[in-house]
This record gives C-alpha cells, sequence and structure tokens, in this order.
C-alpha cells in the first residue's frame, strides 16, 4: 500500500488569512496527483488533476503546484473565506487507482 | 443535476445481516469504485470494476462482495455484517476506455453512513 501523507491534519485561520497544505507521495511510478474538496454533508468535488513536473493550476482563490522529482505537492487558498471550511484531499495515481491521503481538515472563522 | 446516486444514506443493521449498498451512475462512466472513510484512515479502496460483470480487489476488500450487471450500476454487499464494519462508503465513477486511467477524475456519490449494531 502506498503512502501519502497529508501535513497539517488540520488547520484553523481567520476570514482573509492565506493558508497552504502539504501533500507528499512517492516520486517513483508517478502517474497523476489529484486535489479533492470535502465539505460537510456533500460529495468530495475534484479540484485540480497534475500529470506533469512543474504543473500549476488555479481556480479562483485556490492554486496547485506539483514536484513530482522529490514527492511533493502544495495547495494555496489566498483570501481564506468561511466556505472554504472542507476537508482537502490528496490521491497519488501510479497508473490505475488511486492512493488517498487523510486529509487536512481547514476552518475559516468569520 | 444528480451524477452519482447512492440508495441510503443512512443505515443500522445488526450483526449477521446481509447488507446491500447500491450506487447508480447516470455518466455512462466505465469505472466504478467503492470506498470507505473512516476517522484517521483517510478514504480506503474496497473494491473497483472497469467494465459491465469484471471485478477488481482493492485494499481492504475481505468481509466485502461487489456486483456489476449493469453499467450503471455497482453494489457492495456485505454478506454478514459486524460491527468492524461501521463506516462511511463511498461510491465513485470515472471514464476510461482503457481499463483505468488514474488522470480521470472522480464523481463521489453523497455516500452512506452504516452502523452495525
Amino acid at each position: 500500500i502506498l503512502n501519502v501523507e497529508q501535513s497539517p491534519q488540520s488547520l484553523h485561520v481567520q476570514e482573509g488569512d492565506s493558508t497552504n497544505f502539504t501533500c507528499s507521495f512517492p516520486s517513483s511510478n508517478f502517474y497523476a496527483l489529484h486535489w479533492y474538496r470535502w465539505e460537510t454533508a456533500k460529495s468530495p468535488e475534484a479540484l485540480f488533476v497534475m500529470t506533469l513536473n512543474g504543473d500549476e493550476k488555479k481556480k479562483g482563490r485556490i492554486s496547485a503546484t506539483l514536484n513530482t522529482k522529490e514527492g511533493y505537492s502544495y495547495l494555496y487558498i489566498k483570501g481564506s473565506q468561511p466556505e472554504d471550511s472542507a476537508t482537502y484531499l490528496c490521491a497519488f495515481s501510479g497508473y490505475s487507482t488511486l492512493t488517498f491521503g487523510k486529509g487536512t481538515m481547514l476552518l475559516v472563522s468569520p | 443535476d444528480v451524477k452519482v446516486t447512492q440508495s441510503s444514506r443512512y443505515l443500522v443493521k445488526r450483526t449477521g445481516e446481509k447488507v446491500f449498498l447500491e450506487c447508480v451512475q447516470d455518466m455512462d462512466h466505465e469505472n466504478m469504485f467503492w470506498y470507505r472513510q473512516d476517522p484517521g484512515l483517510g478514504l480506503r479502496l474496497i473494491y473497483f470494476s472497469y467494465d459491465v460483470k469484471m471485478k477488481e480487489k482493492g485494499d481492504i476488500p475481505e468481509g466485502y462482495s461487489v456486483s456489476r450487471e449493469k453499467k450503471e450500476r455497482f453494489s457492495l454487499i456485505l454478506e454478514s455484517a459486524s460491527t468492524n464494519q461501521t463506516s462511511m462508503y463511498l461510491c465513485a465513477s470515472s471514464q476510461g476506455r482503457v481499463r483505468l486511467s488514474g488522470a480521470n477524475v472522480l464523481t463521489f456519490g453523497a455516500g452512506s453512513r452504516l452502523t452495525v449494531l
């Protein structure tokens, strides 16, 4: 079973703060790295899928970077809002199925 | 706008009961997955299927079986439920004609929270 680590485990910030999370994964046999957002009582929804070393993706105030050689990805949220409160999951693929990290739980207070 | 539908949001069953969790997707996706989510453990893959009547074990298949008789439907079966199967179960689907593609986005259902007493 592959080891996908996410840090921090949880984070509590104030509205307007910028924040970032880390996902570490095996640097060998890399195929893709996914980020999902999972809000309470809802389905996890995809944020980004990255496949190339150096990839950077952006969606509104959220962006992600990928370093496949050293095996990590960062997720950034600029100017956090209460609606950003969710668990953020990363998942590593070595071609077929995804291995998920345990997630980072973000709470944004007004 | 619902794309992946799980039949039951909450279930309470007794130890030893046979439990069926149903999942239906309307996106014509080839691949379907069953995960369970437990506190501190993250999402773990139970079984997946890349075609009708095809199934493959994930990381934690023990105590579970699956059925995929139609492309849109993937069922998770607990033959004899046990208390350690109390969990949140998530179904997901993705497209991909070449068996599986790890770059394809998963679309998840809303989850089924199972409690086994």
